[in-house]
């Protein structure tokens, strides 16, 4: 797998649009990148994935750059409900095994 | 439609104990994985099963053995229970063994004393 990079830690007001980050400068031409959230004691929900153009979903946007080296998810209006730790992963080409970091911890406040 | 369904979801086991946890995937799905997560930690491949065949396998021990049914269920088993063994363990299955796109129950969360 890729290894990617995230922050942290994030916090994001309620109503207003939460951007999370993701580094994974060394991913291959092939590889997708794919965006997980775990809500406290709940088992890892799947959210979108994408290889080159932009995605969008009923639950959020993915932006990935030119040159595929970073990508930023979108939740247009963060809600209380979104508050979950966030990962970023990009498995190896033709495999299912995700590797999950220890995530973006984002924090929704009212 | 049901999605992915473990049991037990707790489950409290003493050291040298076996335990075994089972796994349903989304009807239609013939890939299941099973992941290990500890108190703070992302989870951690264990295995991952496809028409019935191991296709991967996590740098985790032999004590950890898992089977896949012809139904598709699957069920992940531990012996000699060990108290690093105390985890959340998450089942996840998917249409297909090359996509990345998994469905993952709520868990069985083992205590080891």
């Amino acid at each position: 797998d890729a290894k990617t990079t995230q922050p942290t830690s994030m916090d994001c007001a309620e109503g207003r649009a939460a951007n999370l980050p993701c580094n994974h400068s060394t991913i291959s031409g092939n590889e997708y990148v794919y965006w997980y959230r775990q809500i406290h004691s709940q088992g890892p929900q799947y959210i979108i994935h994408g290889l080159k153009n932009n995605e969008t979903n009923e639950m959020a946007s993915l932006i990935i750059t030119e040159d595929r080296k970073s990508s930023t998810l979108i939740l247009p209006h963060a809600t209380l409900r979104d508050t979950a730790v966030y990962y970023c992963i990009a498995p190896e080409a033709g495999y299912s095994t995700l590797t999950f970091g220890k995530g973006t911890m984002l924090l929704v406040s009212p | 439609d049901a999605g992915v369904t473990q049991s037990p979801t707790h489950l409290i086991k003493t050291r040298g104990q076996h335990v075994t946890l089972r796994c349903s995937p989304i009807s239609g799905h013939k890939s299941v994985s099973w992941y290990q997560q500890v108190l703070g930690q992302g989870p951690q491949f264990i295995f991952q099963y496809y028409e019935k065949e191991e296709r991967g396998r996590g740098n985790f021990p032999d004590r950890f053995s898992a089977r896949q049914f012809p139904n598709y269920s699957s069920e992940l088993n531990v012996n000699a229970l060990l108290l690093g063994d105390s985890a959340l363990y998450l089942c996840a299955s998917s249409a297909a063994p090359y996509t990345g796109e998994l469905f993952f129950g709520e868990g069985s969360r083992l205590t080891v004393l």
